[in-house]
């Protein structure tokens, strides 16, 4: 049972790249959810999936995109990368929205 | 205003000693609950207890212990009889009904356990 899985784990990127950071779950998990975690900080949720087909924006929706085709994967997606999104990115599902979370083991990003 | 309020940003605690990490929150919802998530040094999220707001027992999970006082919105987490791999990151966050049940987290305190 693999849980939560994200790749990748370590990036670098230059200033105006693209990447995706892929997500996914094999748990039959209803909900996930996109959080960044800038250091010595909480998690702050970027963008939220109740299911195959819906999303919705977090705290700090800016700069990314997302998209929940199937119940098992919910990319992320930086269009333009900014410094300011130099970051550890989490992945987590529940299989109800009053769950704990799954917390994938993370997606360390450097923006240069 | 902080909707999680974690007030320690460090400690440092004698191995087999308890420790209370603190947690305060801020919701005008009835519908909500607490949760304390551990972050290792290793960086994962491992979660470790979960009170809901309408709990009238205090959440228990082997060596931890929430101590929930609703009047005070308060959710301390108690660790028993500490051990080195206590020491990590320790995260309160909270769930609202009103704010589609997603959680929010607080700022985390940093637990140094000493030998």
């Amino acid at each position: 049972n693999a849980g939560v899985t994200q790749t990748p784990k370590f990036r670098i990127l230059k200033i105006g790249q693209s990447m995706t950071l892929q997500c996914t779950q094999d748990m039959n998990h209803n909900y996930m959810y996109w959080y960044r975690q800038d250091p010595g900080m909480g998690l702050k949720l970027i963008y939220y999936s109740v299911g195959a087909g819906i999303t919705d924006k977090g705290e700090v929706p800016n700069g990314y995109n997302v998209s929940r085709s199937t119940t098992e994967d919910f990319p992320l997606r930086l269009e333009l990368a900014a410094p300011s999104q130099t970051s550890v990115y989490f992945c987590a599902s529940s299989y109800h929205k009053r769950d704990g979370y799954t917390f994938g083991s993370g997606t360390r990003l450097t923006v240069v | 205003a902080q909707k999680i309020t974690q007030t320690q940003p460090g400690m440092f605690v004698q191995e087999k000693e308890a420790v209370t990490l603190d947690c305060t929150y801020d919701t005008s919802d009835q519908s909500y609950g607490l949760f304390w998530y551990k972050q290792p040094s290793s960086g994962e999220m491992i979660f470790l207890i979960y009170q809901g707001s309408y709990d009238e027992q205090n959440a228990t999970e082997g060596r931890y212990s929430l101590n929930f006082q609703k009047a005070r919105k308060s959710a301390n987490l108690v660790i028993s009889a500490s051990q080195l791999g206590d020491s990590a990151m320790y995260f309160c966050a909270m769930r609202e009904a009103n704010r589609d049940d997603k959680i929010i987290f607080g700022k985390g305190t940093r637990l140094h356990i000493l030998p």
